[in-house]
């Protein structure tokens, strides 16, 4: 059974600090790293992806990417309140079908 | 921006009644997958859909589901005779081909009485 593990949270950071957002996969096949945020009752909502190892950044984001460890990382830099929510890791293998994990609720506060 | 529709935005229906959830995927995006999420649990992959066919699909998505693009515009989920444990949001997602980045639509919360 191929997973995705993330700690479920929640994580608190005071606004203007770092979070960050761990998880780990199963396959070692996997080839594609996604993290979604989803605020509560929404859909999931592209923050970053990532494909081969190191680092990507995209504004206060960035994702990290370690496949010898199979590990992906997320983070936020600046935290703002806006940012609480849930953020998903989603991987893919060779099939064209995303892995989610359960997801780290994320909560700033002021 | 382009964005993923769908109809729907919440279903009520009576166990063993069909229900069919709608999607208008992104226009020029050719990849098309339905996923789940029952409250307080994972997204779920159901079933992905490419040149008129299903590519893949996942152990949850039996014979009581089915899925359509009846015309050049909408993928359809179907499912034939409702259960209490199908209830929970249904989402719709697409993809353009080349790039495996997959966008979902704001979901259609089914709730089976």
């Amino acid at each position: 059974q191929k997973e995705v593990e993330q700690n479920s949270g929640p994580l608190s950071v005071p606004e203007g600090a770092i979070a960050s957002l761990n998880c780990t996969y199963s396959d070692r096949g996997s080839q594609s790293f996604f993290w979604y945020r989803q605020y509560s009752g929404k859909s999931p909502e592209l923050i970053m992806f990532i494909y081969s190892n190191g680092d990507k950044e995209d504004g206060r984001f960035t994702a990290q990417l370690n496949k010898a460890s199979q590990y992906v990382s997320l983070l936020i830099r600046d935290s703002q309140p806006s940012d609480s929510a849930t953020y998903l890791c989603a991987v893919k293998g060779n099939t064209d079908k995303l892995i989610f994990g359960t997801g780290t609720r994320l909560q700033v506060f002021p | 921006e382009p964005e993923v529709t769908q109809t729907p935005s919440h279903q009520v229906t009576q166990m063993g009644q069909e229900v069919i959830l709608r999607c208008v995927p992104i226009s020029n995006h050719l990849y098309f997958y339905w996923y789940r999420q029952i409250l307080g649990q994972k997204v779920e992959f159901l079933v992905s859909f490419y040149n008129n066919e299903i590519s893949e699909k996942s152990e949850i998505f039996d014979d009581q589901f089915s899925v359509e693009r009846p015309d050049g515009s909408n993928f359809t989920l179907k499912i034939r005779s409702t259960k209490l444990e199908d209830s929970a949001m249904y989402f719709c997602a697409s993809a353009r081909a080349g790039v495996n980045i997959q966008y979902f639509g704001a979901g259609t919360r089914l709730s089976v009485l």
